[in-house]
Parts: C-alpha cells; structure tokens; sequence
C-alpha cells in the first residue's frame, strides 16, 4: 500500500529564506512522485513531477525537489521566498497505475 | 484552451435537495476523478472513471454517483444532500503518462 506523509501542517518563512517542505512515502514498487500547490479558491496545479528519470527536478516558479530512494523522501525546496508563494502544497504518490495518494497539505506562510 | 471547468463554483442548499455538480475537460483525456477535500485534510478519492460508460467507487465512501456519458463530461449528482456533504469537491483528469492530473477550481458545497 502507498501513504505521504508530510512533515508539519504548517511552515513559516521570511521572504527571501529558503523554503523547505518535507515529504516522505511508502510504495511497493518504484513510484511516481509529485508535488502540487493550491492557492485560495483554487483547484491544485502540478508544480513538478518524478518519474525515475533524473534524482533532482526542477519545477515551476523556481521550484525543486530530490528524489531520495534510501529515505524515501521527495522533499521540495526554493532558495528564496516570496509573497506569492503563499499557498498550501500537497505532496502525491503513485504506483504508477490509476490511482494517486495525497499527502495531508503542508501550508506555507511567507512574511514581509 | 485546453482546460478543466467546474460549476457552480459555490452552492448553499438545503437539506433533502437533489443536487448535480459538473465537472467538462476539453483536454480528451481518458481518466477524470472526484476528491472530496476538508480543511486541513488530503484529498480523497470518492469516484473515478477510466472512460465512457466506465465508473468506480474510490477510496471514501460517498453518498453521490456519477455517470461518464460523454469523454468530456463527468457529473456528480447528491440525489439528497444532508449536512454531512459540506464539503470542498475537486474534479480532475488525467492522460496517458505518469498519471498527472489536471484539477479543476473546485465547487464549495454547503448543505444547511
């Protein structure tokens, strides 16, 4: 069976600080991994996507995160914050066939 | 513009109403979903379809059912809503790949 789990429900940063939110997983067989953000009364927007190709992935916004197999970990990160980061941020598993398991949401506070 | 619509975005009604959610992609991707989404909470999986005439139950147990008439078209219909249905509902779709999903804005139901 796959589980996310990400690590604190809510994460504050100054703007311009690293952003890091945290993610590990459980699959059976090699995953797909991805992480996804909602802004407010939004649906989620993939902002990038593992799919057992190259260990770091660069997303959208100047998003990354490293595929760790020994960790099991995908966590995502940003060199330096901004305001419009604001939002919330799921983490999501798939075994690669139809069905995809998300993570609780991790929402990201910046601050002036 | 290859896209995902959800309507009504907000809908307050009463207990015992008939209500159908609609969810269109023009994207003409196979596999379309519906999560159920609380605050604070992952997504989870109440129905998904792997194309015409094909519909399953996810994850969550739910109330509502869904009909896949048309590959661009997938309602989901309350046929009596109770307070418990308050909730955030997401639709999604999918095509061929490392199942990304494409998410549409959301409809924010309250049942009183």
């Amino acid at each position: 069976a796959q589980s996310v789990t990400q690590l604190g429900s809510h994460v504050s940063v100054s703007e311009g600080a690293l952003v890091l939110l945290r993610c590990n997983y459980s699959s059976s067989v090699p995953p797909y991994l991805f992480w996804y953000v909602q802004y407010p009364n939004q649906g989620l927007q993939l902002l990038l996507k593992y799919t057992s190709a190259a260990t770091l992935v660069k997303g959208i916004n100047g998003f990354e995160a490293e595929f760790k197999k020994s960790e099991t970990s995908f966590h995502l990160t940003k060199p330096s914050a901004h305001m419009s980061d604001a939002a919330e941020y799921f983490c999501a598993v798939s075994d690669r066939g139809f069905k995809t398991i998300f993570g609780a949401g991790t929402r990201l506070f910046v601050k002036a | 513009e290859a896209d995902i619509y959800q309507t009504p975005r907000y809908l307050v009604i009463g207990t015992g109403k008939k209500i159908t959610l609609e969810c269109s992609q023009t994207m003409g991707h196979d596999k379309m979903y519906w999560y159920q989404q609380d605050p604070g909470m992952e997504l989870h999986l109440i129905h998904y379809s792997y194309g015409v005439n094909s519909t399953e139950k996810g994850d969550l147990s739910s109330e509502s059912t869904v009909s896949r008439i048309r590959t661009e078209h997938f309602p989901l219909t309350l046929e009596s809503a109770r307070p418990s249905h308050t909730s955030q509902y997401l639709c999604a779709s999918s095509g061929g790949g490392p199942n990304e999903q494409f998410f549409g804005p959301g409809t924010r139901l309250t049942v009183l």
